[in-house]
């Protein structure tokens, strides 16, 4: 089945940088990529998507970027703000969604 | 996106006893998910829902632990069986986009579990 490594596991930064989140994964079949934001007490929400047509994707202060050769995707955000404190999930669909650890990220006031 | 509830947001039962999550959903999906995830862990598929046929249960996760009603397209239930401790997670239901049908899921607020 497939395999879906996220790091690093935690990340602080200082309100207004830049933040970078990293994946992988196992399966050459994968050809969906949703990032999810999951906020204390609450279910995941979709924040971002890219399927394998496609090397980069852009929302607002938000972006995907995917090599299928070397089989990683990675999120950014931009100008980051205190409520983009959150854990983050990267997840790869062969036949079923595979998520990967989180990452808890803290953006500092 | 679909808008998801779940019932009940939490509880604390006892071992032994059996707990129903209902999870409802305001359009017709096709496909309804049931996942956990432990504390502090990640998101775990238990299994897929489809109306109309038995649900399909992921390695390490069976029926007469998890039994899964999905009685039409909009609703569907969770129930886990003689719990234990170990059964404290957060159980998730979502689904596939109803719009695009495609890949896309969405998920419900969670029902926070813990057994006593």
């Amino acid at each position: 089945g497939e395999n879906v490594e996220q790091h690093p596991s935690t990340l602080s930064v200082q309100e207004g940088d830049s933040a970078v989140i990293k994946c992988t994964y196992s399966d050459s079949a994968s050809n969906y990529f949703p990032w999810y934001k999951q906020e204390l007490g609450k279910g995941p929400q979709l924040i971002i998507d890219i399927r394998s047509n496609v090397g980069e994707k852009k929302d607002q202060r938000i972006a995907v970027t995917l090599n299928k050769t070397a089989k990683h995707f990675s999120l950014h955000i931009t100008e980051t703000q205190p409520e983009d404190s959150a854990v983050y999930f990267c997840a790869a669909n062969a036949n079923n969604l595979f998520f990967g650890t989180g990452t808890r990220l803290t953006v500092i006031p | 996106s679909a808008v998801i509830s779940q019932k009940p947001s939490r509880d604390i039962c006892q071992r032994g006893t059996s707990l129903t999550i209902q999870c409802q959903v305001d359009s017709q999906v096709t496909m309804m998910f049931w996942y956990r995830q432990q504390p502090g862990q990640s998101l775990t598929l238990i299994a897929t829902a489809n109306q109309g046929s038995e649900a399909t249960y992921e390695s390490g996760f069976v029926i007469d632990k998890f039994p899964i009603s999905r009685p039409n397209l909009t609703f569907s239930t969770l129930t886990v069986s003689n719990m234990s401790p170990e059964d404290s997670s957060i159980y998730l239901c979502s689904v596939e986009d109803p719009i695009s049908g495609t890949y896309e899921q969405y998920f419900g607020p969670g029902t926070r579990l813990t057994v006593t």
